[in-house]
C-alpha cells in the first residue's frame, strides 16, 4: 500500500496567516491525490482533486500543489473556519490510502 | 444535492457482526456510474478506506478487512450496508459513508460526498 506522510501533525497559527500543509507519497502518485477538512463533529469534506484544483465552492484561498511523491496545501491567509484537520489521500494505486492529518489550530 | 446518512447501532459486543446502513437522499443509488464507499476513523487517529460497491453491484474490499466485510446495496430503498463479522475492540471507530464518482480509466474517483460518521463501539 502507498504510505502517505503528513508533516507537521499540528500547526498552530493566527487568523490571517499563511499555513502550509505537506503530504508526502512512499511511491510516485502521480497528481492522483486529493485533499480533504474536517472539522469538529462534521464528515470529511473534499477540497482539492487531482492535487491542484478546488472543489466546487472551496474559496480561492485554498490552493494544492505537486506531483509525483510531494505535494502542499496552502491556505493563503487563515479564516477563523479554517481551523480544522487535513487528510490528503491518494487513488494512484489501490487500495486508496489516507494520511495521518494535519491539525491546524488557533495559535 | 445528494446527501447520504449513516445509521446503525452504536454498541457491539466483541465477536459479533456490526452492521451499517447508509441513505442517499436527493438522487438514486442505481442512476450514474458511482462507488458506494465505507470508510472508517479509528479513536484519535487517520481515515482507512473500508470499501466499496460499484454500481453494478460489484465489490472491493481493503485486504486486510476483506475476510470479513460484506457492502451490500438495496436499490428498492436507496440504501446500501455495511457488514463487519468477528468484531473487536480494534473495530471501534466513527464508520463514514461516502461516494465516489468514475475517472475515465473507470476507477473510482475521490471520496464526494460523505454522511455524517456513525461512531461504534466494540465493548461487553
Amino acid at each position: 500500500d502507498i504510505v502517505l506522510t503528513q508533516s507537521p501533525a499540528t500547526l498552530s497559527l493566527s487568523p490571517g496567516e499563511r499555513a502550509t500543509l505537506s503530504c508526502r507519497a512512499s511511491q510516485s502518485i502521480s497528481t492522483y491525490l486529493a485533499w480533504y477538512q474536517e472539522k469538529p463533529g462534521q464528515a470529511p469534506s473534499l477540497l482539492i482533486y487531482d492535487a491542484s484544483n478546488r472543489a466546487t465552492g472551496i474559496p480561492a484561498r485554498f490552493s494544492g500543489s505537486g506531483s509525483g511523491t510531494d505535494f502542499t496545501l496552502t491556505i493563503s491567509s487563515l479564516e477563523p473556519e479554517d481551523f480544522a484537520v487535513y487528510y490528503c489521500q491518494q487513488r494512484s494505486n489501490w487500495p486508496p490510502t489516507f494520511g495521518q492529518g494535519t491539525t491546524v489550530e488557533i495559535k | 444535492q445528494v446527501q447520504l446518512q449513516g445509521s446503525g447501532p452504536g454498541l457491539v459486543k466483541p465477536s459479533q457482526t456490526l452492521s451499517l446502513t447508509c441513505t442517499v437522499s436527493g438522487g438514486s443509488i442505481s442512476s450514474g456510474t458511482y462507488f458506494w464507499t465505507w470508510i472508517r476513523q479509528h479513536p484519535g487517529k487517520g481515515l482507512q478506506w473500508i470499501g466499496y460497491i460499484s454500481w453494478t453491484g460489484t465489490t472491493y474490499y481493503d485486504p486486510s478487512l476483506k475476510s470479513r466485510v460484506t457492502i451490500s446495496m438495496d436499490r428498492s430503498k436507496n440504501q446500501f450496508s455495511l457488514r463487519l463479522s468477528s468484531v473487536t475492540a480494534a473495530d471501534t471507530a466513527v464508520y463514514y459513508c461516502a461516494r465516489a464518482g468514475v475517472d475515465s480509466n473507470g476507477g473510482h474517483n475521490w471520496f464526494d460526498p460523505w454522511g455524517q460518521g456513525s461512531l461504534v463501539t466494540v465493548s461487553s
